[in-house]
């Protein structure tokens, strides 16, 4: 189970956003992976093996942690970063997601 | 660039069937496992079921074992998903996915709406 927190954060453009995922078990390798998605569109992967950003991201977006806790930091937020994010866990089967963590505009 | 779109989604009733299909382009097909993933309005995604490259390795969420079937055509570059004993918990967008761990390129997904 991965648990994210906080569920909402209310913060402004160019403020960092922090967003925890906390794993009820060791995920094994770093396998856990960040989403982001905005509404109506499909999630677009931002970060795999914990810290590796994806294809085209723009270095704003870090990953960090290990074991069972790992964090996703956005370090100047931009208008189009104000989105749901999800953790993603694929150390087993079934892959699970947490809950979600909304950033939303203060 | 790497495109996948699905089709086939629609209104059903409790207990029907529905199949959906993905049509996979620019990329080596054949290299990549894939998945279904589906998202209910206001939830997370839920991972459903990947296949491997040449269909030797399967598996499928628990909420679905024994009532999806995930089935590839190499030659068509798609990937097909068979919905049987349809629940009206069943609705949502269902999305094709490349890969089988983490998911770089989806599509735009096609919805599902399981209702009476």
């Amino acid at each position: 189970v991965l648990t994210q927190s906080p569920g909402t954060l209310s913060l402004s453009p160019g403020e960092r956003a922090s967003v925890s995922c906390r794993a009820s078990q060791t995920i094994d390798n770093n396998y856990l992976a960040w989403y982001q998605q905005s509404p109506g569109q499909a999630p677009r992967l931002l970060i795999r093996n914990a810290f590796n950003r994806a294809t085209g991201i723009p270095d704003r977006f870090s990953g960090s942690g290990s074991g069972t806790d790992f964090t996703l930091t956005i370090s100047r937020l931009e208008p189009e970063d104000f989105a749901t994010y999800y953790c993603q866990q694929y150390s087993s089967s079934p892959r699970t997601f947490g809950q979600g963590t909304k950033v939303e505009i203060k | 660039q790497v495109q996948l779109v699905e089709s086939g989604g629609g209104l059903v009733k409790p207990g029907g069937s529905l199949r959906l299909s993905c049509a996979a382009s620019g990329f080596t097909f054949t290299n990549h496992y894939m998945s279904w993933i589906r998202q209910s309005p206001g939830e997370r995604p839920e991972w459903l079921c990947y296949i491997s490259a040449y269909s030797n390795y399967i598996d499928y969420a628990d909420s679905v074992k024994g009532r999806f079937s995930i089935s590839r055509d190499n030659a068509r570059t798609s990937i097909f998903l068979q919905m049987d004993n349809l629940r009206v918990d069943d609705t949502a967008v269902y999305y094709c996915v490349r890969g089988g761990s983490n998911w770089e390129s989806w599509g735009p997904g096609t919805l599902v709406t399981v209702s009476s």
